[in-house]
């Protein structure tokens, strides 16, 4: 099993581009994340998917807009790039929503210039 | 607001010694805490959890310790080793909204040979 895997792992952006940031996991699991980790700061919740079809606004979902198309995939789209945009960004899975563990990738550091 | 606090950013221990990194929530309806363990470059790593119905939770040489009334909860690594150096992060699951994660900041903990 990779687990969750994201790519790519950096990027460098300059303001008013857009990119994908593409999240796959080969867990089977109905519940998808996408987080944001910016220096000295926890992470907080972009998007959620509990899923395939079902997509919902986190904590800070304002920039961003996501798709569930499949199971396995959750990419994160960033319109119009912006230098508050850069940070960490992890996207991550779990089974289900109660008393369950998230599995998190490995991050993708984006850059806005 | 935030809900879940960590108050130190660091944390300095001898290996051998035990570690002990602090976690202050405020929302009571939280019901179950888990703790993550972070590397530069890596996403987070699922450590320990604990529910609400118990007060301790034992995992080779890491225990978590849960006091509801303080609202507090502690992670103990005993004895501590270098590779432990890491940070750490205790997070909440919010149930309204997928299960999402509260995080707290972390607290980056060097352990030192």
């Amino acid at each position: 099993n990779a687990g969750v895997t994201q790519t790519p792992k950096f990027r460098i952006l300059k303001i008013g581009q857009s990119m994908t940031l593409q999240c796959t996991q080969d867990m089977n699991h109905n519940y998808m994340y996408w987080y944001r980790q910016d220096p000295g700061m926890g992470l907080k919740l972009i998007y959620y998917s509990v899923g395939a079809g079902i997509t919902d606004k986190g904590e800070v979902p304002n920039g961003y807009n996501v798709s569930r198309s499949t199971t396995e995939d959750f990419p994160l789209r960033l319109e119009l790039a912006a230098p508050s945009q850069t940070s960490v960004y992890f996207c991550a899975s779990s089974y289900g929503e109660f008393g369950n563990e998230q599995f998190f990738g490995p991050g993708t550091r984006l850059t806005v210039l | 607001d935030q809900q879940v606090k960590q108050n130190s950013p660091s944390l300095s221990v001898q290996e051998g010694r035990i570690s002990i990194l602090n976690c202050d929530y405020t929302n009571s309806m939280f019901d179950y805490f888990l703790w993550y363990k972070k590397y530069p470059a890596e996403g987070p790593t699922f450590l320990i959890s604990i529910s609400s119905i118990k007060d301790k939770n034992e995992d080779g040489r890491f225990t978590v310790f849960l006091n509801k009334s303080a609202k507090h909860l502690s992670l103990h690594i005993v004895p501590s080793q270098p590779g432990d150096s890491a940070v750490y992060f205790c997070a909440a699951p919010y149930y309204n909204q997928g299960g999402k994660l509260i995080f707290g900041q972390g607290t980056e903990l060097s352990v030192k040979p």
